[in-house]
């Protein structure tokens, strides 16, 4: 069955330290992988997605298929990066999410 | 830019009432989903719809429907709430295997 994890509740970091948000996946096939990210009082958006291997708001995230692992990672948080970060996969035009890390930069 | 609107950002109910909680999309979309969002459980999957009149259950399909009888419009039913409904409901729309937009949210209270 496909399911993602996402090992840590909350995160807390102060501004300008490196951020790693984990997540592992377990599915049968070629994932497509994609981080949302809600800010408060916001809607939920998309992030990021891994075909695109894009860059946005200083986020990167590399899929390691042998890992099966889609980590999100900046080098230097910042406090507008607090939020609640999903990742999630698709499965046949659905995605399956995880349960989410909040992310607290503290000044 | 896509616009997803739900037509309540909050609701109060009692116990056994019907809820219907109504979602708009304005690009067309053919699929549309219909979440709930819980703290530590993330998102979960009710329904989904991949065109007008067609209809799949999610993960958690219990003790909801749905209805989909235009393809901007995607509705989700309770039809006899229970205090274990209450939470955050998340309506989202997409264009085939593209990326999800979502609504604001209704949260909803059953009391």
């Amino acid at each position: 069955a496909q399911r993602v994890t996402q090992p840590e509740k909350l995160l807390s970091v102060f501004k300008g330290a490196p951020v790693e948000l984990k997540c592992n996946y377990s599915y049968s096939g070629s994932p497509e992988l994609f981080w949302y990210v809600q800010y408060s009082r916001q809607r939920l958006q998309l992030l990021l997605r891994h075909i695109s291997r894009e860059s946005i708001k200083g986020f990167t995230a590399d899929l390691n298929k042998g890992e099966t692992s889609f980590h999100l990672k900046k080098p230097f948080a910042q406090e507008e990066d607090s939020a609640m970060y999903y990742c999630a996969l698709e499965s046949f035009q659905k995605l399956v999410f995880g349960t989410g890390t909040r992310l607290l930069v503290s000044p | 830019d896509v616009k997803v609107t739900q037509s309540s950002r909050y609701l109060v109910k009692r116990t056994g009432e019907k809820v219907f909680l109504e979602c708009v999309q304005d690009m067309d979309h053919e699929n549309m989903f219909w979440y709930r969002q819980d703290p530590g459980l993330g998102l979960r999957l009710i329904y989904f719809s991949y065109d007008v009149k067609m209809k799949e259950k999610g993960d958690i399909p219990e003790g909801y429907s749905v209805s989909r009888e235009k393809k901007e419009r995607f509705s989700l039913i309770l039809e006899s709430a229970s205090t274990n409904q209450t939470s955050m409901y998340l309506c989202a729309s997409a264009l085939r295997s593209n990326e999800q937009f979502f609504g604001p949210g209704t949260r909803l209270t059953v009391l």
